[in-house]
C-alpha cells in the first residue's frame, strides 16, 4: 500500500526565514509526485509536479525537489501570504488516484 | 475559463438519510476524481470516472456511489448517512486522466447531525 508522509505537521516562520518542508514516500511504481497548497476553505491548488529522481521545479519563492525516497518544498524568504497548508501526494497505477500526505500547516509572520 | 464548479457549498443531514453532491468539471475535461477530506485522515480518494466509467475506487463502503454523465458532470451518492461521514467532499477534473495536475473545486462541506 502506498504510504505518503510529511513533516513537520506544523511550522511557524518569520518573515524572510527560509525553510524545508518534507514529503517522504513509499510506493511501487511512481508516476508523479505532486504538490498542492491548500487555503482554508478552498480545494488544493496545484504547485508542481515531478516525474523522476533528480528533478527539480521552481514557482516564485517555492523550489520542489525530488529524490527516490522523498522530495523537499523549499521556501525562500516568506512572506505572509505563503501561510497554508501544504500538501503533497503520489500518482501511481492507472488513472488518476493520488494519495496525499495530511500535510504541513505552514504559518509566515511579520 | 471557468473552473471545478460543486454543489451545494454547505449540507447538513441527519444519520440514515441519503445525500448527493454535483460536481461540473472544467470545459473539455473528461476525467473526475471524488476526495473526502477529514481533519484526521486528510484527503482520502473515493473514485474517478473517466468517459462515464469508473476506472479508480478507494477503499470506502458500498454505501459510497458515483457517476458521470455524457456532458462530463458527476454525482456522487452517500446513502444511510453516518456520523463519521461528516467531511469536505472535493471533486477534481483533468483533461485526460494521465499524469496530469488535477484541479479541485471548493468542495461541499457535509454536517451529519
Amino acid at each position: 500500500e502506498d504510504q505518503v508522509t510529511q513533516s513537520p505537521e506544523a511550522l511557524r516562520l518569520q518573515e524572510g526565514e527560509s525553510s524545508s518542508l518534507n514529503c517522504s514516500y513509499t510506493v511501487s511504481g511512481l508516476r508523479g509526485l505532486f504538490w498542492y497548497r491548500q487555503d482554508p476553505g478552498k480545494g488544493p491548488e496545484f504547485l508542481f509536479t515531478l516525474y523522476s529522481a533528480g528533478e527539480e521545479k521552481e514557482k516564485e519563492r517555492l523550489k520542489a525537489t525530488l529524490t527516490k525516497k522523498e522530495s523537499f518544498l523549499h521556501i525562500t524568504a516568506p512572506k505572509p501570504e505563503d501561510s497554508a497548508t501544504y500538501l503533497c501526494a503520489v500518482l501511481t497505477g492507472g488513472g488518476n488516484k493520488l494519495t496525499f500526505g495530511t500535510g504541513t500547516q505552514l504559518k509566515v509572520e511579520l | 475559463k471557468a473552473g471545478v464548479t460543486q454543489t451545494p457549498r454547505y449540507l447538513i443531514k441527519t444519520r440514515g438519510q441519503q445525500v448527493t453532491l454535483s460536481c461540473s468539471p472544467i470545459s473539455g475535461h473528461r476525467s473526475v476524481s471524488w476526495y473526502q477530506q477529514t481533519p484526521g485522515q486528510g484527503l482520502q480518494f473515493l473514485f474517478e470516472y473517466f468517459s462515464e466509467t469508473q476506472r479508480n475506487k478507494g477503499n470506502f463502503p458500498g454505501r459510497f456511489s458515483g457517476r458521470q454523465f455524457s456532458n462530463s458532470r458527476s454525482e456522487m451518492n452517500v446513502s444511510t448517512l453516518e456520523l463519521g461521514d461528516s467531511a469536505l467532499y472535493l471533486c477534481a477534473s483533468s483533461s485526460s486522466g494521465g499524469d496530469e495536475k488535477l484541479f479541485f473545486g471548493s468542495g461541499t462541506q457535509l454536517s451529519v447531525l
